[in-house]
């Protein structure tokens, strides 16, 4: 079964700097799909950027990117020009393009944007 | 708004009382999911369904929990006879059939169960 591990509950940032949240998972498939999700106080889970196994190149989507190493079965997620609006809980998901095409979510990580 | 609508946002029930949670997803997906989140938690998975049929149930409970996802109507999910381990968010996704283009998933806001 496919796990996902963020290693820190908790980070704080200062507003404007930039932040990279951690993620590893673990696979034996080679096709899956990855996301990190944001989810505010509303508790609505927002999706923040995804990333297609096959593809090479990291994602990017406005102020936040990944950094995707396939081999080393990381994901990790940066923030850049924080916004006090970021703050929430992130939560990273892996999705198998295959099968029974559940999101499999990491623990979650706290991010405090400080003023 | 044509997302993912779920209902009741927030339900209380006494211990022993059946709880249902309905999920209505976005218009013309077919496929649905249902999650648990405990405070200071990910999500867990419970469960995924199809129209008429659950395809994965490995993330529920063997006793109490059930899911539908009829025909016609919202997806279901019931719990009956609920103790206070049973207070979480409860959230609903969905997926289009063509999902292998996307992979996403669409939430909605969730249903917080509190058990007294």
């Amino acid at each position: 079964a496919q796990t996902v591990t963020q290693s820190q509950p908790e980070m704080s940032v200062q507003e404007a700097e930039t932040v990279t949240l951690s993620c590893t998972y673990d696979t034996s498939e080679s096709d899956y799909y990855l996301f990190w999700y944001k989810q505010p106080p509303s508790r609505q889970m927002i999706l923040v950027i995804r990333q297609e196994a096959y593809k090479q190149q990291n994602a990017t989507e406005n102020r936040f990117s990944v950094n995707f190493q396939k081999a080393a079965k990381s994901f990790s997620l940066k923030i850049s020009d924080s916004q006090l609006g970021d703050a929430a809980m992130y939560f990273c998901a892996y999705r198998s393009a295959q099968g029974a095409q559940k999101l499999v979510f990491g623990q979650g990580t706290r991010l405090t944007i400080n003023p | 708004n044509a997302g993912v609508m779920q209902n009741p946002r927030h339900l209380v029930r006494r211990r022993g009382q059946e709880a249902r949670l309905r999920c209505s997803p976005v218009k013309g997906h077919s496929h649905v999911y249902w999650y648990r989140q405990l405070p200071e938690e990910g999500l867990k998975f419970m469960v995924y369904l199809q129209k008429e049929n659950i395809i994965d149930e490995s993330g529920m409970p063997k006793e109490r929990f059930s899911a539908e996802f009829p025909k016609e109507g919202p997806s279901i999910l019931r719990i009956q006879q609920v103790v206070r381990g049973d207070s979480a968010a409860y959230f609903c996704a969905s997926s289009p059939p063509n999902f292998a283009s996307t992979g996403e998933l669409f939430f909605g806001e969730g249903s917080r169960l509190t058990v007294l």
